[in-house]
């Protein structure tokens, strides 16, 4: 079966060391690999895209890895804050469908100070 | 203002009743989706459309209804409210990236659904 799963329990980090969340995918062939975050009771907003050829990705203090064989993507915060508190989602692009993306159920990240 | 919008940000209605959810966005995106959130399932792709007058189904679409005559409107009706529905809808609004592969997506602040 098709599964795209993210780390299920919560990640409580100190401010100031890195976070790394974890997206695990089966049985899909991803294009494009893409984190949001979401903040209570707001939509998600769109972050970081790695391509499927693309090993890394980074911007500002955000790093996304992108291993097709593992079928796995690692998501890094580096000196994380507080206001990096928040649920942290991956979704997938895929070949099979240009028109759909399949979301992971997220990981709820807390930095405390 | 500019961006994607959603109304009403909440809803409460009782079962068996027709709701309709609205979503408009000013970007002049091509694709407009409507997912929904429930704990433990994530986003749930309900109905997507490509373009005005064309709309396909997700996931999730049984109970629902989309129709796109505009490019900036996405109304979702629930034709007949079950407490099943009872969610949080998100519309959402991208363009087409390369090969037609959709690069992000824009998302609404959501529709908080209660249905009694």
């Amino acid at each position: 079966s098709q599964k795209i799963e993210q780390n299920s329990e919560a990640l409580n980090i100190q401010e100031g060391k890195t976070a790394t969340l974890t997206c695990n995918y089966t049985n899909y062939s991803p294009a494009y690999l893409q984190w949001y975050r979401q903040d209570p009771g707001r939509g998600p907003v769109f972050l970081l895209l790695i391509r499927e050829n693309e090993k890394e990705k980074r911007k500002e203090r955000l790093k996304v890895t992108f291993d097709t064989t593992l079928k796995q993507s690692l998501f890094h915060i580096t000196a994380s804050q507080p206001a990096d508190s928040a649920t942290y989602l991956c979704a997938l692009v895929l070949y099979s469908s240009a028109s759909k993306i399949i979301f992971g159920s997220g990981t709820r990240l807390s930095i405390r100070p | 203002d500019a961006g994607i919008t959603q109304s009403p940000r909440y809803k409460i209605t009782e079962t068996g009743r027709q709701v309709t959810l609205m979503c408009h966005q000013t970007w002049s995106h091509s694709y407009m989706f409507w997912y929904r959130q429930d704990l433990g399932h994530g986003l749930r792709l309900i109905y997507y459309s490509a373009a005005a007058d064309i709309t396909d189904k997700g996931e999730v679409p049984d109970g629902y209804v989309v129709s796109r005559s505009k490019t900036e409107n996405f109304p979702l009706t629930l034709e007949s409210a079950t407490r099943s529905q009872t969610s949080v809808y998100f519309c959402a609004s991208s363009d087409p990236g390369l090969a037609g592969v959709k690069e992000t997506q824009y998302f609404g602040p959501g529709t908080r659904l209660l249905v009694l």
